[in-house]
């Protein structure tokens, strides 16, 4: 089974502060992909990368960046967070005709 | 835009009812199609892919209807344990492989 994890299961963060949340994966995957999830809007992608170096923004990028140095690692940046980056943080690989495999997730609080 | 339309629920079903879910997609380039299903304050995971010709697994039955850009899934027998929220899930055109989730039909079963 591919296996995503992530890096922390639940964090709180203080205004301002740089957060980074991390994602691996152990299934050679080119793809990865970070979403939030909050109540009634659903699963919203943020940020994606096809390959080591790249990167493509999603719908809501803004306050984000991302990094890919190695496959199996996709980093998500919060340069400086803020209240409304409360959020569950989903991390997934996989590809497009096979579905996706999430992580479990990262509950995100930022005060 | 790309958007993928489900009905949020809450569906409230006894056990061993038959439950029904519909979805509905605006891309008509969309080439591959998921559902997946949610428990409460956990990752997505894949439940089952929709093929063109419909598929069974067990108890769940998903079609896909491309004319109507409408997608189903079909759940006999309902238990408890498929308490869960349901994300019809489409894949659209481009080489990298982004999905679009709806936002999810809550069920609940109840004893």
């Amino acid at each position: 089974d591919v296996k995503v994890t992530q890096s922390s299961r639940y964090l709180v963060k203080r205004t301002g502060e740089k957060v980074f949340l991390e994602c691996v994966q152990d299934m050679d995957h080119e793809n990865m992909f970070w979403y939030r999830q909050d109540p009634g809007l659903g699963l919203r992608l943020i940020y994606f990368s096809y390959d080591v170096k790249m990167k493509e923004k999603g719908d809501i990028p803004e306050g984000y960046s991302v990094s890919r140095e190695k496959k199996e690692r996709f980093s998500l940046i919060l340069e400086s967070a803020s209240t409304n980056q409360t959020s569950m943080y989903l991390c997934a690989s996989g590809q497009r005709h096979y579905g996706y495999t999430f992580g479990s997730g990262t509950r995100l609080t930022v005060v | 835009r790309k958007e993928v339309e489900q009905d949020p629920g809450p569906f409230n079903v006894p056990e061993g009812a038959t439950v029904a879910f519909n979805c509905t997609y605006s891309n008509s380039a969309s080439q591959s199609f998921f559902w997946y299903r949610q428990d409460c304050r956990k990752e997505p995971k894949l439940l089952m892919s929709v093929y063109s010709s419909g598929n069974e697994d067990g108890r769940f039955t998903a079609q896909l209807n491309r004319a109507s850009q409408y997608i189903s899934l079909l759940i006999r027998d309902s238990k408890l344990s498929d308490s869960a929220t349901y994300l019809c899930v489409v894949s659209y055109g481009g080489s990298q492989g982004n999905l679009i989730f709806g936002k999810g039909t809550k069920l609940s079963v109840k004893p």
